[in-house]
């Protein structure tokens, strides 16, 4: 059974800074990787989705990079900004079931 | 990015009554749909998956007579709380899967907070 962990929980850092959110999971045989961002009270946006097929992914300031064979997948973010505080969560997207979610890492940039 | 419109954003009723909340796929057609829950700062929970045209699977522990799914269309689900209790009050938030994506994208609502008085 998949288990997708973020760590770390929480993560807090000053605006302009680079930054990497970690996501592992157990089972290498993901179908896709996908990476969304919730704000407090809010619905989850779609960030960045990486099939199994493909390393990588970018979307602005924003990279995911995805590494079958070790587990990993990490979520970049270029000088960030505090418009960048969410809570960032992972998910292996497997076809048919529902997304299994690690538990999020919650982002604070400070201006 | 595809668009998933959840209705109402908020609503709020009385105990016992029941309450209808609408996840709707704007731009593209979903045979799957997926209802949450999630309480204050934890992490969502699945209640249900709901397949179009077919009875919805329930997670272990959701009442499937108290939280009904419909899922009429290639673009609409429904999730009714019936004789909705305080202990209902929670932010549910719908997911489609959309079928035309080859990647399979799934795609979130803006979720609707629940408060039952």
């Amino acid at each position: 059974k998949q288990e997708v962990t973020q760590i770390p929980a929480a993560l807090s850092v000053p605006e302009g800074e680079n930054l990497v959110l970690n996501c592992s999971f157990t089972d290498s045989a993901i179908y896709n990787l996908q990476w969304f961002r919730q704000d407090p009270g809010k619905g989850l946006t779609s960030l960045l989705l990486i099939q199994s097929s493909q390393r990588e992914q970018t979307s602005g300031r924003l990279n995911a990079s995805l590494d079958k064979s070790s587990g990993r997948s990490t979520l970049y973010i270029a000088a960030s900004q505090p418009g960048d505080s969410a809570t960032y969560l992972c998910a292996d997207n497997q076809a048919g079931t529902a997304l299994i979610f690690g538990k999020g890492t919650t982002l604070s940039v400070s201006s | 990015g595809a668009v998933v419109s959840q209705h109402p954003s908020r609503v709020i009723c009385k105990s016992g009554t029941s309450v209808k909340i609408e996840c709707r796929s704007l731009d593209f057609q979903a045979t799957t749909m997926f209802w949450y829950r999630q309480f204050p700062k934890k992490s969502l929970m699945l209640m249900a998956t709901s397949n179009e045209g077919s009875k919805a699977t329930y997670e272990q522990g959701v009442e499937k007579d108290k939280f009904l799914i419909n899922h009429a269309s290639l673009t609409l689900s429904t999730l009714t709380v019936t004789s909705a209790h305080p202990e209902d009050s929670s932010f549910y938030i719908c997911s489609a899967r959309d079928r035309g994506s080859p990647r399979a994208a799934i795609y979130f609502g803006e979720g609707s907070w629940l408060t039952v008085v």
